[in-house]
């Protein structure tokens, strides 16, 4: 099956920094990759799309300046939270699409998620 | 409310029963998806089922959908401690190309 890493898993930084989180499709080419932030006890939200060597697209009240993505290869898409603050401790969540037999069923495949701790 | 709302939002049973979880959507959809989510891990995908299917079985999964009531169940036979988790229910709209998510259920079996 598809597999999708995604490091790091745990994370915890200072109030102000900066957090890259990446997501690597591992035995397929991932020409659209998701990422979500999920609270606890609740279901994933969806923060931006992100395709291949194009501008990420982002939902209604993400702040893009915020949470900077990078989709720079068909197996690689990074998340950056600029300037943390407590607030945007989550657990964030990628995932990829697959494309199969030239047809793309929705179906995602996930990665196993970062919990990020901003003190 | 949410594309994607399922019930119950938690369910407590004894190893060996069965477990159904439901879930309702509201817009046409290409296809419904069930996911497993382990505490503090990424999601897994169970079971694709099509707009024009009824009724899939992988193992001891039984998914139903019906479209004229937009909603979709999820059985899961036999259940094990193992199986403790959440499971989501996720639309793909037609014409779409993104998924919705339902708030999940929270499903305990004990030993």
């Amino acid at each position: 099956g598809a597999v999708v890493s995604q490091h790091p898993s745990r994370v915890i930084c200072k109030s102000g920094t900066s957090v890259k989180i990446e997501c690597r499709s591992l035995d397929f080419q991932a020409t659209t990759m998701f990422w979500y932030r999920q609270f606890p006890k609740q279901s994933l939200m969806l923060m931006a799309t992100s395709n291949e060597g194009s501008k990420a697209t982002y939902e209604q009240g993400v702040e893009k300046d915020k949470f900077l993505i990078n989709h720079a290869s068909l197996t690689l898409s990074t998340l950056t939270v600029t300037s943390a603050h407590p607030e945007d401790s989550s657990f964030y969540i990628c995932s990829a699409t697959a494309m199969r037999n030239r047809a793309n069923t929705g179906e995602l495949f996930f990665g196993e998620g970062s919990r990020l701790t901003v003190l | 409310s949410q594309q994607g709302e399922e019930d119950p939002q938690a369910l407590s049973i004894q190893e060996g029963e069965n477990a159904t979880m439901n879930c309702s959507y509201k817009t046409s959809i290409n296809n419904l998806q069930w996911y497993r989510q382990n505490s503090g891990r990424g999601l897994v995908h169970l079971i694709l089922i099509r707009s024009n299917e009824r009724e899939k079985h992988s193992g001891r999964l039984r998914v139903t959908l019906d479209t004229s009531k937009k909603s979709s169940s999820l059985l899961i036979t036999a259940s094990r401690a193992a199986d403790t988790a959440s499971y989501f229910c996720a639309t793909l709209p037609a014409g779409g190309s993104r998924l919705t998510f339902g708030e999940g259920t929270q499903l305990t079996v004990n030993p």
